[in-house]
C-alpha cells in the first residue's frame, strides 16, 4: 500500500521565493496534518485537517504561511515569500480519525527546505 | 493543556545493552499512548501503541506499558543493535478531540555502538 507521500524530497531556493510543498495522503484517512521539524526546535504541529476542514492552525508560524486542502487527496504548505529560517523538514502525515478512536498517524518522508 | 516529558538524550549505548526512555504524561482525557521511531533522513513511524490502562505495546523487541497511576509509558528493550540507533519520540492522543491530534515529547537520541 502507497505511504504518504510528499513532494518535492528537497528544495533549495532564494529568499523571497515562494516554496509550494505537496501532500497526498494514504487512501481513506480523513486527517492529515504538517509538521515542521529543526534541531533547534523539534518537532512542531502547525496544522492539522480533519475532513479536509482546518482544525486548528495555531501552529502556524506567521502570515506568509497558507495551508490548503482542496479535496481529500491532496494538500498544500506554502510559504510567500520565504526566508532563511524557514529552512527545516516539513513532514506530512495522515491518519483515520472517528470519535474516541485510537489510530496512529502516519508520516511521509519529508521535505528538506533550504532557503538561502 | 496535554504535555509529553521524554528523558532528553543523547543516550550512548553498547551493543546488547538494556535501554529504557523515559515518558511522562499530562493529560486532561484518557489518551491512547504511542511511540514513534525516526531514523536517519526519514519520517516517524509508529514503534507500537497501547490505548488503555495496564496494555503493553510491543514491536521489534521494544516494550512498553501503559501506567495510569504513574502517567508514564516508559519505552524498553533487553538488547540493542546498532541499527535501533534512531530518535524516539512518545506521544498522547486526546481521544476525544477532533481529529487525532499527537502531542509529542520532544524525542530522545538514541546512539549504539558496535
Amino acid at each position: 500500500d502507497a505511504g504518504v507521500i510528499q513532494s518535492p524530497r528537497h528544495e533549495v531556493t532564494e529568499m523571497g521565493q515562494e516554496v509550494t510543498l505537496r501532500c497526498k495522503p494514504i487512501s481513506g484517512h480523513n486527517s492529515l496534518f504538517w509538521y515542521r521539524q529543526t534541531m533547534m526546535r523539534g518537532l512542531e504541529l502547525l496544522i492539522y485537517f480533519n475532513n479536509n476542514v482546518p482544525i486548528d492552525d495555531s501552529g502556524m508560524p506567521e502570515d506568509r504561511f497558507s495551508a490548503k486542502m482542496p479535496n481529500a487527496s491532496f494538500s498544500t504548505l506554502k510559504i510567500q515569500p520565504s526566508e532563511p529560517r524557514d529552512s527545516a523538514v516539513y513532514f506530512c502525515a495522515s491518519s483515520f480519525a472517528q470519535q474516541a478512536s485510537n489510530q496512529p498517524q502516519h508520516f511521509g518522508d519529508g521535505t528538506r527546505l533550504s532557503i538561502l | 493543556g496535554d504535555s509529553v516529558t521524554q528523558m532528553e538524550g543523547p543516550v550512548t549505548l553498547s551493543e546488547e545493552a538494556f535501554l529504557t526512555i523515559n515518558c511522562t504524561y499530562t493529560a486532561t482525557g484518557y489518551p491512547s499512548l504511542f511511540w514513534y521511531v525516526q531514523y536517519p533522513g526519514e519520517g516517524l513511524q509508529l514503534l507500537l501503541k497501547a490505548t488503555k490502562a495496564d496494555d503493553k505495546g510491543s514491536n521489534k523487541g521494544f516494550e512498553a506499558t501503559y501506567r495510569k497511576e504513574t502517567t508514564s509509558f516508559h519505552l524498553e528493550k533487553g538488547s540493542v543493535q546498532v541499527s535501533d540507533s534512531a530518535v524516539y519520540f512518545c506521544a498522547l492522543s486526546d481521544r476525544q478531540a477532533a481529529g487525532n491530534k499527537l502531542t509529542f515529547g520532544g524525542g530522545t537520541r538514541v546512539l549504539v555502538k558496535p
